[in-house]
């Protein structure tokens, strides 16, 4: 599975967009990139996928470059309830692959 | 729909007692997983159910972990006997036909004196 890279912590005003970055340079054509997020005291929650195409949902928007090596993950109106540490993970999904958490982005949310 | 149920959801133990984690998975998910977070760090998969089979137990130390999934249903992680680095919280979580998107329990945080 790719190795991917994230900053270690970031800070979002309320009401504003959250962008948040992942690179996975090494990440291979059939892998899958997994955003989880996990609130302080509380297990992860699964957020958004995508492999090429970018993906929204109701909890986010996924923007993944055309060359793959990078994606954003875009929370449009971030609340205090966002503050959370935030995991990008490559996963291919065409082997017995696993998620492998890093240690993610930790964003705080101000008022 | 009722989410992944642990208990207990803290223990505190001293160094060479047992302990034990009960898990309850969503109803209906197939795949059930225990994984290990210590402080500071992402959570790392112990072990992998599929039904009331061990897909992956390949970081799942053997000499003093395991676990098991009687009926496909519920499951025990067992820690005999624990040592000091094996205080941090022990997540359950399952997940359906799409394993990549699981669903995790709230944890039981162990603290090893």
């Amino acid at each position: 599975d790719a190795k991917t890279t994230q900053p270690t912590s970031m800070d979002c005003a309320e009401g504003r967009a959250a962008n948040l970055p992942c690179n996975h340079s090494t990440i291979s054509g059939n892998e899958y990139v997994y955003w989880y997020r996990q609130i302080h005291s509380q297990g992860p929650q699964y957020i958004i996928h995508g492999l090429k195409n970018n993906e929204t949902n109701e909890m986010a928007s996924l923007i993944i470059t055309e060359d793959r090596k990078s994606s954003t993950l875009i929370l449009p109106h971030a609340t205090l309830r966002d503050t959370a540490v935030y995991y990008c993970i490559g996963v291919n999904t065409g082997t017995a692959s696993k998620l492998t958490f890093g240690t993610g982005t930790r964003l705080q949310v101000t008022l | 729909e009722a989410g992944v149920a642990q208990s207990p959801r803290y223990k505190i133990i001293e160094k060479r007692q047992s302990v034990a984690f009960w898990c309850n998975p969503i109803s209906g998910h197939a795949t059930l997983y225990w994984y290990q977070q210590i402080l500071g760090q992402g959570p790392k998969l112990l072990i992998q159910f599929q039904n009331n089979g061990v897909v992956d137990d390949s970081q799942l130390p053997k000499d003093r972990f395991s676990a098991e999934r009687l009926k496909g249903v519920d499951s025990t992680l067992k820690i005999q006997p624990a040592k000091l680095e094996d205080s941090a919280v022990y997540l359950c979580a399952s997940s359906s036909s799409q394993i990549y998107e699981q669903y995790f329990g709230p944890g039981t945080r162990l603290t090893v004196t």
